[in-house]
């Protein structure tokens, strides 16, 4: 199974942008790199999904290098209602079982 | 429109007893997955039903936890003689398709909250 590994925690402020970078050093050709944001007392929301390249939504982009070994996350201009946990995950579209949370990056964001 | 639902939200109950956990997933959404959360740690997977059946089962701790969808829509989480380590947030996931579980985006209920005591 491809592990993946964040920081535990950042800290940032109104207005910056943030980039959190996940390593999965172990992804499989069929595996995707999926984002989500969890705020407490909530159910994680999607964020953003990738293969390779880069990508980009109304909320994020994500990076992914030629390797796929990394990617990184990218909140522009953030805001107080950014400050959650965010997961990176890595999973092949076949199996639920593949997919796995790890514990995520707390986000903070101050005034 | 409606999102998902998990009733209750909170649950109290003492070691050794039997609770069940309610999902209501998105009116639509064939693929249905339950995950466990315990504080600090991200969702943990534990069984993913498509449709009716239990496509993959392998998040299961033991045999005192089972899940049904008898009709393919809503879900109940089944535990028996619940045991302390068993608290935790037990959330539900509802996706379209579930044609690729892990790269379908999901829709996330609240969780419900279990403490045993």
């Amino acid at each position: 199974l491809a592990k993946t590994t964040q920081p535990i925690s950042m800290d940032s402020y109104e207005g910056q942008e943030v980039n959190i970078t996940c390593s999965h050093n172990n992804i499989a050709t069929n595996d995707y790199i999926t984002w989500y944001q969890q705020f407490p007392s909530q159910g994680p929301r999607f964020i953003i999904q990738g293969y390779k390249t880069k990508v980009t939504n109304e909320v994020a982009s994500l990076f992914i290098p030629a390797d796929r070994k990394s990617s990184t996350l990218s909140l522009p201009r953030v805001s107080l209602s950014d400050t959650a946990v965010y997961y990176c995950l890595v999973g092949d579209g076949s199996s639920a079982s593949k997919i796995i949370f790890g514990s995520g990056t707390r986000l903070s964001i101050r005034p | 429109g409606a999102g998902v639902s998990q009733t209750p939200s909170n649950k109290v109950t003492e070691k050794g007893k039997y609770v069940e956990l309610r999902c209501d997933p998105i009116s639509g959404h064939t693929a249905l997955y339950w995950y466990r959360q315990s504080l600090g740690q991200g969702p943990e997977f534990l069984i993913y039903f498509q449709g009716t059946g239990a496509a993959d089962d392998s998040g299961l701790p033991n045999d005192r936890f089972f899940a049904v969808r008898p009709e393919g829509s809503v879900s109940t989480l089944k535990i028996q003689r619940t045991e302390r380590g068993d608290s935790a947030v037990y959330l539900c996931a509802s996706s379209l398709s579930g044609g690729s579980p892990a790269g379908d985006e999901q829709f996330f209920g609240p969780g419900t909250r279990l403490t045993v005591l």
